[in-house]
């Protein structure tokens, strides 16, 4: 089954470490985008990478990072200079034609201990 | 830039009742609009989309949207509403002029109760 996949499920961070969300699709989705939610709250938009090897800073893109080495796969590194990481985080990814719907992954839930 | 609004925080519905929650938006060309579903710590679900044609969109577990140009509004309905439907809905859009950019609204959390 095609589909967008995220893990870890539940992920927890020690104050100082840097941790890395993984996404992947096998939807041959070329965009690739990462959000935050924090409880309550709409989408905000970290990343996004519209092709491999390229990506752009969304509107909170401070304290994270990215990488786009292949179409299937958009990991998120959250590095300790994020300071309130804590968040669910969720991957989406698209076609490029602007008449087609995002699919979601499940999201992640990271929690600061 | 490209935008949305989702001027309700929270909708509250008696059961059977129809529903409305509020979408408008903002593009510099042709709006391609979208709706998702969110469950609690679920991703989002897509339920239904305009690009073109009849203004009256209708789409999964018996939802619909009505597009206005003149209004720039793209409203989430149902004729009558099921406590199941209780959850956070998003507005979205994406501008063929803007680079295909998906932006979301704020979301409206629906509450239907029995």
């Amino acid at each position: 089954d095609g589909g967008i996949t995220q893990s870890p499920k539940y992920l927890f961070r020690k104050e100082g470490q840097n941790v890395t969300l993984s996404c992947e699709q096998n939807l041959n989705h070329d965009a690739m985008y990462w959000y935050r939610q924090d409880p309550g709250q709409g989408l905000r938009l970290i990343y996004y990478s519209q092709i491999v090897n390229d990506f752009q800073k969304g509107d909170i893109a401070e304290g994270y990072s990215v990488s786009r080495e292949k179409k299937e796969s958009f990991p998120l590194t959250v590095t300790s200079a994020q300071k309130n990481p804590t968040a669910f985080y969720l991957c989406a990814s698209t076609r490029p034609n602007a008449y087609t719907e995002a699919f979601f992954g499940q999201g992640t839930r990271l929690t600061v201990v | 830039a490209q935008s949305v609004a989702q001027p309700e925080d929270q909708v509250n519905v008696a059961e059977g009742n129809p529903l409305t929650v509020k979408c408008t938006y903002s593009v510099s060309g042709n709006p391609y609009l979208f709706w998702y579903v969110q469950y609690p710590n679920r991703g989002l679900q897509f339920l239904l989309k305009y690009i073109t044609g009849d203004n009256l969109v209708k789409g999964s577990y018996g939802f619909e949207a009505e597009f206005n140009k003149s209004q720039t509004s793209f409203h989430l309905k149902k004729p009558s509403a099921l406590v199941s439907d209780s959850a956070l809905y998003f507005c979205a859009v994406r501008d063929g002029n803007a680079g295909n950019m998906l932006t979301f609204g704020g979301g409206t959390r629906l509450m239907v109760k029995p």
